[in-house]
């Protein structure tokens, strides 16, 4: 069974500065997709970004970006100018690409609760 | 706005009680997953359904049910409801059952008295 494992239970950041989150998994499967979300104080799952295994180009979206390091098999998030609104509970995940028994569920990390200082 | 809604958004109920908790797809997805939130857990996978069909279950407890319906709208029925059964109940869903993303509701808060 795959285990995703977050072990920075707490960050802080000033804002403007950047930050990074830790991730790492362990898997047997060479194919999946890596995701971070962000839980902010409503609750609601957001998407960050989403990394598919196969590509060797780590994926950006706006400020946030990854360092995908497969043969590690860790997957951090850097936030870059970090915003009052970036502070919130953030998840990294693992999907399997291919599943002959149709289960493409997530398998969440315990999460890393990120603090931004005006 | 994922696209995704959950109802209610609050639930308080006693032990023993059962609850209903009622979740709508983006539009055009097919596939519906549950997952369970709570202190202890953490985020966890409950079941899922594609097109109306149950395709996977995780960590479900027997006194839980679900159903997708022709609409496509999924319900999860929890029964014999114990203090433990307090959390965070998300709805996700995506096109196809294999589908990249899956976009997540705004979440049912449980809370067993």
């Amino acid at each position: 069974a795959q285990t995703v494992t977050q072990s920075q239970p707490e960050m802080s950041v000033q804002e403007a500065e950047t930050v990074t989150l830790s991730c790492t998994y362990d898997t047997s499967e060479s194919d999946y997709y890596l995701f971070w979300y962000k839980q902010p104080p409503s609750r609601q799952m957001i998407l960050v970004i989403r990394q598919e295994a196969y590509k060797q180009q780590n994926a950006t979206e706006n400020r946030f970006s990854v360092n995908f390091q497969k043969a590690a098999k860790s997957f951090s998030l850097k936030i870059s100018d970090s915003q009052l609104g970036d502070a919130a509970m953030y998840f990294c995940a693992y999907r399997t690409l291919y599943s002959g028994g149709s289960n493409y569920k997530l398998t969440f990390g315990k999460g890393t609760l990120l603090t931004v200082n005006p | 706005d994922s696209g995704v809604t959950q109802t209610p958004k609050h639930l308080i109920t006693a032990t023993g009680q059962r609850v209903t908790l009622r979740c709508s797809p983006r539009s055009g997805d097919l596939s519906v997953y549950w997952y369970q939130q709570s202190l202890d857990q953490g985020l966890q996978f409950l079941i899922q359904y594609y097109n109306g069909e149950e395709r996977a279950k995780g960590n479900i407890l027997e006194r839980f049910s679900a159903q997708q319906f022709p609409d496509l709208h999924s319900e999860l029925n929890l029964s014999s409801l114990e203090l433990g059964d307090s959390a965070l109940y998300f709805c996700a869903s995506s096109y196809r059952t294999g589908a990249e993303t899956q976009y997540f509701g705004p979440g049912t808060r449980l809370l067993v008295l």
